[in-house]
């Protein structure tokens, strides 16, 4: 089982919906990463959270501790935020990130 | 401000033929910095970090190799690429505070 666990794996939306995409993870965190991935390879990070919830334009993550969980949600979804998304862990034991699969997400018009 | 380059940005390479990508950052100095590839389809593997000059640790065996000879430099190798290296190498640095990592734009490898 990995240490971190995204779902859906691929999301299909239209524009306009409201998408959520989830992230589990098994291990002591001392933060979490968003991060997103566009279809040329580059990545973005969008958000690091270690508690509650942040907002940045139409994108809110979200983090429950106690439950190992946390939430990315992309209000009034467009077309250009079709992009994997990933989610990332650091652990309180090191100072790598350990990485979920991603989830593909594609918003059509 | 910071910024981390990458290059090349595209490669293709024969079985056999021996690698070399880098990695420089600006803006910062001492960064903790990162080598990752992702093969296709795949998630981020982790394969190098280093926390300054000359120190490198490897999180998976293989045939690649990294090295940092300067503050701001990394340098990923290997001296006989495999049909198995193919894939996209990103290099990040991290900042003490936050601990926030930042991505280069990748290298992807083709080894035909």
């Amino acid at each position: 089982k990995n240490e971190v666990e995204q779902s859906p794996q691929n999301l299909t939306a239209q524009e306009g919906e409201f998408i959520t995409i989830n992230c589990s993870y098994s291990v002591g965190i001392s933060a979490l990463h968003w991060l997103q991935q566009h279809p040329g390879g580059g990545i973005v990070s969008l958000f690091m959270l270690s508690s509650g919830k942040k907002k940045h334009g139409r994108l809110i993550a979200t983090i429950n501790i106690q439950e190992k969980h946390s939430s990315l949600h992309i209000t009034a979804s467009h077309p250009r935020d079709s992009a994997v998304y990933i989610c990332a862990v650091k652990t309180t034991s090191g100072s790598r990130l350990t990485f979920g699969e991603g989830t593909q997400l594609t918003v059509n018009p | 401000s910071q910024t981390i380059h990458q290059w090349p940005a595209t490669l293709v390479q024969p079985v056999g033929s021996p690698l070399s990508l880098e990695c420089t950052v600006e803006g910062t100095s001492n960064p903790n910095l990162y080598w990752y590839r992702q093969a296709a389809g795949r998630g981020l593997q982790l394969l190098f970090y280093s926390v300054g000059i000359g120190q490198i640790s490897s999180e998976v065996p293989q045939n690649l190799s990294a090295s940092r000879p300067q503050d701001r430099q990394f340098i990923l190798s290997s001296k006989k690429l495999l049909l198995s290296d193919s894939g996209f190498y990103l290099c990040a640095w991290q900042r003490d505070r936050p601990n926030e990592q930042f991505f280069g734009p990748g290298t992807r490898l083709t080894v035909l």
